[in-house]
């Protein structure tokens, strides 16, 4: 079974800083992928980024990055200069490579970038 | 505009009520997906089909009954629901299943509320 733990149930950071999202999981397969979502209050899930486990390079789009350390188990979200609309829920989920696409969610950390 | 769309946005219904839920992608992908979101709890997958087919059922109660009749279409039947019940259902879809690096899209969700 795979297991996502956000252990940060609230994040408060100033507009332009960077904030790193954390992110710990556990699997017994061997190819996985993580993937970093945004959920704004409206409703809808955003997809962010996407790391594979046998990518050697950090995964990269924009303003995010995943630090991705395998040995730990940790796939960590980093946005750079965070701005107002950056607040949101935000969910690390991963899935297995092969077979079905069952994506397991961690309980998500709530952003809120203060001006 | 997203890619995926739910309708209704929101849903007030009684324990005897009958409705459903309908979701529509315009972005020619072939899996879809029914999660439950509820308060304080990370989203669950509910079920998954893979060109119309279903392919996996979370330990859904029977009470939900999905239906995909091509692979643009989705829909949550809802009968005899439970307090419990209350919360965000989304929607999303992806490829296909067996290309699980493809991230899947969400909707906005539809809001129930049982009463």
């Amino acid at each position: 079974a795979q297991k996502i733990t956000q252990t940060q149930p609230g994040m408060f950071v100033q507009e332009k800083e960077a904030v790193t999202l954390d992110c710990t999981y556990d699997t017994s397969d061997q190819s996985y992928g993580l993937f970093w979502y945004k959920q704004p209050s409206s409703g809808e899930m955003i997809f962010l980024i996407y790391q594979g486990s046998y990518d050697e390079q950090n995964a990269t789009e924009g303003r995010y990055s995943l630090n991705f350390q395998k040995a730990r188990k940790s796939a960590n979200l980093v946005i750079s200069a965070s701005q107002l609309g950056d607040s949101a829920m935000y969910f690390c989920a991963m899935s297995p490579i092969q077979g079905a696409q069952k994506l397991v969610f961690g309980q998500g950390t709530r952003l809120t970038i203060n001006p | 505009e997203t890619g995926v769309t739910q309708t209704p946005r929101h849903l007030v219904m009684g324990m005897t009520n009958k409705k459903s839920l309908k979701c529509e992608q315009h972005l020619g992908h072939n899996a879809m997906y029914w999660y439950k979101q509820s308060a304080k709890k990370p989203l669950e997958l509910m079920f998954v089909y893979n060109f119309k087919e279903q392919t996996e059922n979370n330990s859904v109660p029977s009470r939900f009954s999905p239906e995909c009749p091509n692979s643009s279409h989705l829909f949550l039947h809802l009968h005899t629901l439970q307090p419990e019940d209350s919360a965000l259902y989304l929607c999303a879809s992806s490829q296909a299943l067996g290309q699980n690096e493809q991230p899947q899209h969400f909707g906005d969700g539809t809001r129930l509320s049982i009463l």
